[in-house]
């Protein structure tokens, strides 16, 4: 079964700087997606950024980019010029087609004045 | 384009009533699944329907239900409800198909159940 991994309960990072949140998962297969949601205190899931694992390059949205690492299953995610709003939960999850989302159990990240 | 909409957003239950949620998908998307968000338990997968049929489940007790409509939109029932089963129940909708954006789930608000 596929797990994903955030070794990182909560983080902290200042307004402006950059902060980087691990993710590892397991899996046999060649073929699936990752994903970095947010959840702020309203609860609805945001969708950061997505990357297809076919893909070598790694996804960038605006202040948010990813290093992807296939070979040693790892997903980090860097946000760039921290802002108060980017306080949330933030949560790894990897998807085969046609198939569930499975999620890591979650990193809550600070950012302070 | 409007977004996933769960309905109803808050509800208190008494043990041993039922409940149903429901989820309008985001217009054209055909796959719908249901997540459940517990302190303890993290967020684990119920089950995704897709074009009116069950797809793929999690591991629920058959209390939990659900079903998909011609229109997409999705119910999901709990019967016989027990403490434990307080939680955020998240909808998420997809295209459902192979490919692109396809893959990429967007969820809804979530319907707070809180049993008593």
């Amino acid at each position: 079964a596929q797990t994903v991994t955030q070794s990182q309960p909560e983080m902290s990072v200042q307004e402006a700087e950059t902060v980087t949140l691990s993710c590892t998962y397991d899996t046999s297969e060649s073929d699936y997606y990752l994903f970095w949601y947010k959840q702020p205190p309203s609860r609805q899931m945001i969708l950061v950024i997505r990357q297809e694992a076919y893909k070598q390059q790694n996804a960038t949205e605006n202040r948010f980019s990813v290093n992807f690492q296939k070979a040693a299953k790892s997903f980090s995610l860097k946000i760039s010029d921290s802002q108060l709003g980017d306080a949330a939960m933030y949560f790894c999850a990897y998807k085969r087609t046609a198939s569930k989302l499975t999620f890591g159990t979650g990193t809550r990240l600070q950012v302070t004045l | 384009k409007a977004g996933v909409t769960q309905t109803p957003r808050y509800l208190i239950k008494t043990r041993g009533q039922q409940v149903t949620l429901s989820c309008s998908p985001i217009s054209g998307h055909r796959s719908v699944s249901w997540y459940q968000q517990t302190p303890g338990q993290g967020l684990q997968f119920l089950f995704e329907y897709f074009s009116e049929t069950q797809r793929n489940k999690g591991n629920f007790p058959g209390r939990f239900s659900g079903r998909q409509f011609s229109n997409s939109r999705s119910e999901m029932n709990v019967s016989t409800l027990e403490l434990g089963d307080s939680a955020l129940y998240l909808c998420a909708s997809s295209l459902g198909t192979a490919g692109g954006g396809g893959n990429t789930i967007y969820f809804g608000e979530g319907s707070w159940l809180t049993v008593v």
